[in-house]
């Protein structure tokens, strides 16, 4: 089993809808999550992060997490073309002394004009 | 600097040939990371620098691969005798606290391709 385990996609979704992101980890003491946005060719930003259970909002992004499913996601409400990218999640425990954050191998958005 | 600086941004490299891939974070950034993207996949974490000290380098695939960081600012990887299977992004991350909290800022990679 990964660590971090993502649907590679694509997923595609029409320009203005909401695309749902997911992304399941293995490590039950991880403490920060994150998502990062990579365009091709380029290198990730981050997009969003979250500490706690529940929903954190920012702007048209809100990340989602669940401690006891073990399960983080990213939604994108009024999806635009310019989103096209593939979406990085990532994970780290900096307390277990290990110092890594650990990615999944990202999902790709399409977002169909 | 204004942000993560790496350098070369693309290295061709015979099969055995030594290389060596340069990072300067951003200053002041006291975490620094290494991280290996092959094509398609995410990235894939290498070593990490909490100024010059090196406390995690889990990830180095072999004796091959080594990273320095003596006075706490600029990074090397040197990977030695490179191998096909080593072509891939080398992307270096720097960040502002140790912690795990923070995010990471990343350079703009060496594309190291071996033949």
């Amino acid at each position: 089993q990964k660590e971090v385990e993502q649907n590679s996609g694509p997923l595609s979704v029409p320009e203005g809808a909401i695309a749902s992101l997911n992304c399941t980890y293995s490590d039950r003491g991880s403490q920060s999550f994150f998502w990062y946005r990579q365009y091709s060719g380029k290198s990730p930003e981050l997009i969003m992060s979250i500490y706690s259970n529940g929903d954190k909002e920012d702007g048209r992004f809100t990340a989602q997490l669940n401690k006891a499913s073990q399960y983080v996601s990213l939604l994108i409400r009024d999806s635009q073309p310019s989103d096209s990218a593939t979406y990085l999640c990532a994970v780290n425990n900096f307390g277990s002394g290990t110092y890594k954050y650990i990615f999944g191998t990202g999902t790709r958005l399409k977002v169909l004009a | 600097g204004a942000g993560v600086s790496q350098s070369p941004r693309y290295k061709v490299a015979k099969r055995g040939q030594d290389v060596a891939l340069r990072c300067d974070p951003i200053s002041g950034h006291v975490s620094l990371f290494w991280y290996q993207q092959a094509l398609g996949q995410g990235p894939e974490f290498l070593t990490y620098f909490q100024n010059e000290a090196q406390l995690d380098k889990s990830g180095l695939p072999s004796d091959r691969f080594f990273a320095e960081r003596p006075e706490g600012s600029v990074s090397t990887l040197k990977i030695q005798r490179t191998q096909q299977e080593d072509s891939a992004v080398y992307l270096c991350a720097s960040s502002g606290q140790p912690g795990g909290l923070e995010k990471l800022f990343f350079g703009s990679g060496t594309q190291l391709s071996v033949l």
